[in-house]
């Protein structure tokens, strides 16, 4: 079945580091991709997303690219805040059943 | 506001209770979720509505009993739950169809004791 593999965490960077997050899937078919974030207390939010091959998601000055022939879509962002402490979702949605599929997450830390 | 709400945040009940956790969305979505979200363990896929009809249940023990009354309103009813149940609960909303994200709730924080 359809299936994401993410970055172990925790990860823990400095302010204004460079922030990779790995993030690769396996699909049948020609799955559509997300990122979502969850804040300490809170529910997932969407971050970003991208539905054809090549296409760039961005939000919040994050970006991941949907990469078909390495199947990946890795999350990035140039420089972090301490307000980007959260847990990372990386998911695909199946085109068949819609079904929505979560990585484990991964844990991110941003210090001052 | 995330247009999911969930109530209670919080609940601790005992191995005999029985309560339900509720989920309300204004969104205009047809499709509802549940999920389990346990520390250190992805995201488990309980139930999903599609136009007030259940479409997946996964293998969920039947402690756990999910009612949709119409397309805004998800309940789930607990009885005589495990302490292993202790985790927070995530509601969803979206239309259905491919590439249509969800929207979440804030979560029930449950503990069972």
């Amino acid at each position: 079945g359809d299936s994401v593999t993410q970055m172990e965490g925790p990860v823990t960077l400095s302010e204004e580091a460079f922030l990779t997050i790995n993030c690769t899937y396996t699909a049948t078919g020609y799955p559509s991709l997300f990122w979502y974030v969850q804040y300490p207390g809170e529910g997932l939010q969407l971050l970003l997303k991208a539905t054809k091959a090549d296409d760039k998601g961005s939000n919040k000055g994050f970006e991941a690219t949907y990469r078909k022939e390495t199947t990946s879509f890795h999350l990035e962002k140039g420089s972090v805040q301490v307000s980007d402490s959260a847990v990372y979702f990386c998911a695909l949605s199946d085109r068949i059943d819609y079904k929505l599929s979560f990585g484990a997450g991964t844990t991110v830390t941003v210090r001052a | 506001e995330t247009g999911v709400t969930q109530t209670p945040r919080h609940l601790v009940m005992g191995m005999t209770n029985k309560k339900s956790l509720k989920c309300e969305q204004h969104l205009g979505h047809n499709a509802m979720y549940w999920y389990k979200q346990s520390a250190k363990k992805p995201l488990e896929l309980m139930f999903v509505y599609s136009l007030e009809e259940r479409v997946e249940n996964n293998s969920v023990p039947s402690r756990f009993s999910p009612e949709c009354p119409n397309s805004s309103h998800l309940f789930l009813h607990l009885h005589t739950l495990q302490p292993e149940d202790s985790a927070l609960y995530l509601c969803a909303s979206s239309h259905e169809g491919q590439g249509s994200p969800l929207h979440f709730g804030n979560g029930t924080r449950l503990t069972v004791t």
